[in-house]
């Protein structure tokens, strides 16, 4: 059974970075079948992927658009686990943040989640 | 404003049959499988559906799903009180490279 743990501040200052982690059990970040992603809800822009990680004979990254110059997304084997950073942050990046697991690479089959952390950007 | 288009809102009586579509474009949902989530107050969204009309083990065969050229449709029959929930379509896009979702519907059980 995977288990996805996230961990980070609720809390952020305008353009500052928000930091979270979310460490995998029952799978391995370095997983050549799956894929390792942030995704966000807020109620102005509902569900909102934002980036993934993935090892295939080496890493990648890929990003959504509205992002791509803010976020970096990164493995640590080490710790089996991986990371989001979303630089220069505003109010309108408030929302409840998600890490998921999806199986494959160009469908959304995200089939488990992490519990969610809430990030309020305030100062 | 979500890539994919879903009604705000849906109901219906227990035991009736109730549907949510979802709209995309050639990019996502003409070319690529449609996926659903539900989504229970407070929790993380859950996989209800995937490669449009496939369900994983444990979801009840109350729930399927379709897909139509640039569309994609839940349905639910049998209509429960616990089936109160959001529901979220989702899909690849080629054009932007990446998942999107649409804006989710709230399904209300009267």
């Amino acid at each position: 059974q995977v288990q996805l743990q996230q961990s980070g501040p609720g809390l952020v200052k305008p353009s500052q970075t928000l930091s979270l982690t979310c460490v995998i059990s029952g799978d391995s970040v370095s997983s050549n079948s799956a894929a390792w992603n942030w995704i966000r809800q807020s109620p102005s822009r509902g569900l909102e992927w934002l980036g993934r990680t993935y090892y295939r004979s080496k890493w990648y990254n890929d990003y959504a658009v509205s992002v791509k110059s803010r976020i970096t997304i990164n493995p640590d084997t080490s710790r089996n686990q991986f990371s989001l950073q979303l630089n220069s942050v505003t109010p309108e990046d408030t929302a409840v943040y998600y890490c998921a697991r999806v199986v494959g690479l160009t469908s959304p089959h995200f089939d488990y989640w992490g519990q969610g952390t809430l990030v309020t950007v305030s100062s | 404003q979500s890539v994919l288009t879903q009604p705000p809102s849906a109901s219906g009586t227990p035991g009736q049959r109730v549907t949510i579509s979802c709209s995309g474009s050639s990019s996502n949902i003409g070319s690529n499988y449609v996926f659903w989530f539900q989504q229970l107050p407070g929790t993380a969204p859950k996989l209800l559906i995937y490669r449009n009309n496939q369900r994983p083990s444990g979801v009840p065969d109350r729930f399927s799903g379709s897909k139509s050229g640039t569309s994609g449709s839940l349905a639910i029959s049998g209509l429960r009180s616990e089936d109160e929930a959001d529901y979220y379509c989702a899909a690849w896009d080629d054009s932007l490279n990446g998942q999107v979702f649409g804006g989710g519907t709230k399904l209300t059980v009267l």
